[in-house]
């Protein structure tokens, strides 16, 4: 089965720190990792998206790292902000009929000044 | 930028009503999907549609339909809502052999 594991289920930093979350999973055949940032009562908004030969990708204070071989995949906030306070979702694509999505239950980051 | 648009944010429904969700995006997209996100369960695909008229099932099709008479517009439609149906629920479209996906803002439906 098909599984995407986030951990921690929430973290709070104070503002300016960094913090990394985890992704963990077992979608198989692998197609791409995506991260979202999900601002609460919204939907989620793309952070970064990596296919299988690529093992880091920056969006300005965000980097996604990939290792394929292990199924593991981190999310990097660098200089954290007050409006980094949102849910981060790992979501896995498989090579399937319509791309299907497996979504992480998210992390829920809380930055406090 | 592609935009998605769900024509509510909030809605309350009583039990046994038929609940329209609106869902239109303006980039011609070919791809257009429902999720329900609930606290602990993450998101979770309901239906989806490849094209005008066609329809796929998703995970948890069961209690809900959907329908696509134009390409710009997904419709989700619970015919006799219930309170499990409350939830937030997420419109998404992307074009064909493309990785991203758009979001809609969600719709927050509560069924009393």
């Amino acid at each position: 089965k098909n599984q995407v594991e986030q951990s921690p289920q929430s973290l709070i930093i104070l503002e300016g720190k960094n913090c990394t979350l985890q992704c963990n999973y077992t979608v198989s055949p692998f197609s791409n990792l995506r991260w979202y940032k999900q601002d609460t009562g919204r939907g989620p908004v793309s952070l970064t998206i990596m296919t299988f030969s690529e093992n880091t990708k920056s969006n300005g204070r965000y980097t996604a790292t990939l290792d394929a071989d292990t199924k593991q995949s981190s999310l990097h906030i660098t200089a954290s902000q007050l409006s980094d306070s949102a849910s981060y979702i790992c979501v896995v694509s498989a090579y399937a009929a319509g791309n299907k999505l497996t979504f992480g239950g998210g992390t829920r980051v809380l930055v406090k000044p | 930028d592609v935009k998605v648009t769900q024509s509510s944010r909030y809605l309350v429904k009583r039990t046994g009503e038929k609940v329209f969700l609106e869902c239109v995006q303006d980039m011609d997209h070919e791809n257009m999907f429902w999720y329900r996100q609930d606290p602990g369960l993450g998101l979770r695909l309901i239906y989806f549609s490849y094209d005008v008229k066609m329809k796929e099932k998703g995970d948890i099709p069961e209690g809900y339909s959907v329908s696509r008479e134009k390409k710009e517009r997904f419709s989700l439609i619970l015919e006799s809502a219930s309170t499990n149906q409350t939830s937030m629920y997420l419109c998404a479209s992307r074009p064909p052999m493309v990785y991203g996906y758009t979001f809609g803002s969600g719709t927050r439906l509560t069924v009393v």
